[in-house]
């Protein structure tokens, strides 16, 4: 099976940078990703990285480490719209299926203040 | 590109009673899945097809749940009969190819289930 272990809840200031950070066990690991989540609604990718290091997407990025199975997503100039849930989420190859599976951990909330 | 389309988006149920959640995924998309997600928690995924076949089902308790997915296409999750913890927002999925050089997973406004 897969665990995945993140904070249960973050609070930030708008416009600084808040970390988010996931560690993870699992077997068949192909790669780690983000998803944001608003209250309500669904969750919407945000990020993938199969290969170590930093990935930068706008405001946001995301590092993984693979020897040390773990990862973190990086949010700057923090805005309120940013607060949400952010699930870290493995992907995990299913032998001889030629598919993979999308396991996510129990997210983060985020709470962006004034 | 349309998304995803869940129904209904709201369902509330007695404890006993059977009910259906229906997912029209995104058009070409061979990858379905169906999470779980109790309120606070992560989305639990339920089950996985690749067109019409099962990829996973490991976690659906096969004996109040199932799944289909008739044509590749559509899909119908089933709870027979509820219980009060099955109050959950049922999440659906889809994705081109899962694979580490393909598109991610794009999820519908789930069903919101409460069993009473």
């Amino acid at each position: 099976g897969q665990s995945l272990e993140q904070p249960s809840e973050v609070t930030a200031v708008e416009g600084a940078i808040v970390q988010i950070n996931c560690t993870y066990q699992t077997s068949g690991f192909y790669g780690l990703s983000w998803y944001q989540q608003h209250d309500g609604g669904a969750p919407t990718f945000l990020s993938y990285n199969a290969l170590d290091g930093l990935e930068e997407t706008g405001r946001f990025s995301s590092f993984l480490s693979r020897s040390d199975s773990y990862g973190y997503l990086l949010l700057q100039e923090l805005q309120m719209k940013d607060s949400a849930s952010y699930f870290c989420a493995v992907r995990v190859r299913y032998s001889g299926a030629g598919s993979y599976q999308l396991t996510f951990g129990k997210g983060t909330k985020l709470s962006v203040i004034p | 590109e349309a998304g995803v389309a869940q129904s209904p988006r709201y369902k509330i149920i007695e404890k006993r009673q059977s009910v259906a959640f229906w997912c029209n995924p995104i058009s070409g998309h061979a990858t379905l899945y169906w999470y779980q997600q109790i309120l606070g928690q992560g989305p639990k995924l339920l089950i996985q097809f690749q067109n019409n076949g099962v990829v996973d089902d490991s976690q659906l308790p096969k004996d109040r749940f199932s799944a289909e997915r008739l044509k590749g296409v559509d899909s119908t999750l089933k709870i027979q009969p509820a219980k009060l913890e099955d109050s959950a927002v049922y999440l659906c999925a889809s994705s081109f190819k899962l694979s580490p050089g393909a598109s991610e997973a794009f999820f519908g406004q789930g069903t919101r289930l409460t069993v009473v």
